[in-house]
Order: C-alpha cells, then structure tokens, then sequence
C-alpha cells in the first residue's frame, strides 16, 4: 500500500460528459502529480502541483484541468469527454517538489471509460 | 524518435535467470526511475537514480550520466517478477516514459 488513494477506481461515462477524479496523497507530502496511460500513447505527464500551486504542466488537455485543495489532496476534471479519453489516470504523491531528490508514490489509479 | 527508449519490448525468461532491461534516453535529466506495473495496473516505483548504481534484494538498478543509459538487473528471476518494467525520465519538473519492458517469468 502505497499510502496515495484515488477514487473511483472505475468509472463508465458517455462521451460528452464531465467527471471528477479525486487523489489523497500520502500524509505529509506535498507534491501531487497526474498520469495518463491510454493503450495508444503509454504513460504521459499531466500536471502536478505544490502545496496548492501548479508547478508543472505536461501534456494536458484544455478540456481538462486540476487543483490542489488546503487539505493537498487533488482533483483532475475531465470535461467535454471524447472516446479517445479512455485510459487510467494515476495519481502520485511525493515529498518534495524538486525533481532531484522526489521519489514517487503512485496511487492504484482510475480507469476511465468513455462509451 | 522516442527521448526515451527501453529494450527489450518483450522478455521471456526461466525462473531463476539473470534478467537485464536497458533504457537509453536522448534528453538531460535531473532523475531517472524504474516503475514496475504488474497486470492488475497498478504501479510501484521501484528506484530514483541520478547516478551510480542501488539495490533492493535481487533488484540492481544502474545509471551511466555521460552515456545517457541504465539497466535494470533482476538475479534469480522467479514468476512474481512477471510484470511490466517501465523506464522514467525527470527533467526539472517534466517527466517522459519509456514504452515498456513486458517481462514474462515461467517457472
């Protein structure tokens, strides 16, 4: 158990839709960082976020966005969904925000599926 | 071309054999990580390097800063290795993935 819990683990949607994707990191840390895996494209950086902040984008979507809350856990909202949208989205939390020294701790993630 | 590239895709072994998966990657970084993904999804980060070489039980993780490469080395490989490798990049707060090594352990 890696301490970072996500929710829900799966979700059906339509296309069209919105839906809301929750992390709670481990206890202490302060970096949340978002992945997306499709079958297509393999894992790929979304955004992360620093006690509250955005820190770092990636390869984010307009039609999706996040934030970080005071209590640091993190929601992603994926809005407009398109087919193409299907895949699990990992949450990982980590100590720092330097890149040097932040080991990850991933989340079981979300599988997303947009019928 | 990918900035982050693993070999073998696919990997078969016996169980107990030494198992090595190469990463090359083409863009300075800060770390690199080995997650390891086992078919249910989830994902485990199994090390952060930014130089030389870690070990955790029969797992060996090396990286070669000038060469822009590492491996990762299983001993006595065993069924419960049976997974899927995955090489990671971090450049400042950036991160890029490899494709994966899908590894495949038969007793």
């Amino acid at each position: 158990d890696s301490g970072v819990t996500q929710t829900p683990k799966h979700l059906i949607t339509a296309t069209g839709q919105r839906v809301t994707l929750r992390c709670s990191p481990r206890s202490g840390d302060l970096s949340v960082y978002w992945y997306q895996q499709s079958l297509d494209q393999g894992l790929q950086f979304l955004i992360q976020y620093y006690n509250g902040e955005e820190r770092a984008k990636g390869n984010i979507l307009e039609r999706f966005s996040a934030q970080q809350f005071p209590d640091l856990h993190s929601e992603l909202n994926l809005s407009s969904l398109e087919l193409g949208d299907s895949a699990l989205y990992f949450c990982a939390s980590s100590p720092r925000t330097s890149a040097n020294t932040g080991e990850l701790f991933f989340g079981e993630g979300s599988r997303l599926t947009v019928l | 071309k990918n900035e982050v590239e693993q070999s073998p895709q696919n990997l078969t072994a016996q169980e107990g054999e030494f198992i090595t998966i190469n990463c090359s990657y083409s863009v300075g970084i800060s770390a690199l990580h080995w997650l390891q993904q086992h078919p249910g999804g989830g994902i485990v980060s199994l090390f952060m390097l930014s130089s030389g070489k870690k070990k955790h039980g029969r797992l060996i993780a090396t990286i070669n800063i000038q060469e822009k490469h590492s491996s990762l080395h299983i001993t006595a490989s065993h069924p419960r290795d049976s997974a899927v490798y995955i090489c990671a990049v971090r450049d400042n707060n950036d991160m890029r993935f490899g494709a994966g090594t899908r590894l495949t352990v038969k007793p």
